[in-house]
């Protein structure tokens, strides 16, 4: 079956500006969790939804909020963008999110923040 | 969440076993080990994970030690394409999504 699929693959925005990334997860999987990946900071937990509602969150700003529609699908929205923000946005799915899960990767969206 | 410990770096020879160790220490009884690999500019991909027992699949085995203390990601027979980041992460327990990557060991496979 399809795995998870992101896009854009490849985006360059300017300083200031707004990006919108989407994931569809895995066919049956209804968590989608984000990540961003930095060289300086390595991979970080974004947020993670589940049934359209967040249920976890990592330690970004509220620059960066997401949200989940009812078919799973999912996306994520950084605004007022900064430079910092260029880095490999990762989304990953399951069952349930539940303990022992299996975690699937897409391949994820590369973000160049000029 | 546990944090896990591993070295940043080892090489192995093509055609040998990999044994790639990871410490977690603080792993409490209901958290998971899971293994995951990413080869440069790619999204992570899922190796392996367990609980207490020892797993197997087509990529790897787990071992785990009794004490659950440390596990050891085993590739039997690695090839230059396993070169890559092998992150170990222990997975926060109840229903979460979230996973913890450290900075992971790179293993780099010689011919």
């Amino acid at each position: 079956k399809a795995g998870v699929t992101q896009t854009p693959r490849y985006l360059i925005k300017t300083r200031g500006q707004q990006v919108t990334l989407s994931c569809s997860p895995i066919s049956g999987h209804r968590s989608v969790s984000w990540y961003q990946q930095t060289p300086g900071q390595g991979l970080q937990f974004l947020f993670e939804y589940f049934s359209e509602t967040q249920r976890n969150k990592g330690n970004f700003p509220g620059r960066f909020s997401g949200r989940q529609f009812s078919n799973s699908r999912s996306e994520m929205n950084v605004s007022t963008l900064e430079l910092g923000d260029s880095a490999l946005y990762l989304c990953a799915s399951s069952y349930t999110g539940g303990a022992g899960n299996t975690i699937y990767f897409g391949e994820g969206s590369w973000l160049t923040v000029v | 969440d546990a944090k896990t410990t591993q070295p940043p770096s080892m090489d192995c020879a093509e055609g040998r076993a990999a044994n790639l160790p990871c410490n977690h220490s603080t792993i409490s009884g209901n958290e998971y080990v899971y293994w995951y690999r990413q080869i440069h500019s790619q999204g992570p991909q899922y190796i392996i994970h367990g609980l207490k027992n020892n797993e197997t699949n087509e990529m790897a085995s787990l071992i785990i030690t009794e004490d659950r203390k440390s596990s050891t990601l085993i590739l039997p027979h690695a090839t230059l394409r396993d070169t890559a980041v092998y992150y170990c992460i222990v997975s926060g327990s109840g229903n979460t999504g979230k996973l913890i990557f450290g900075q992971g060991t790179t293993l780099q496979v010689k011919p």
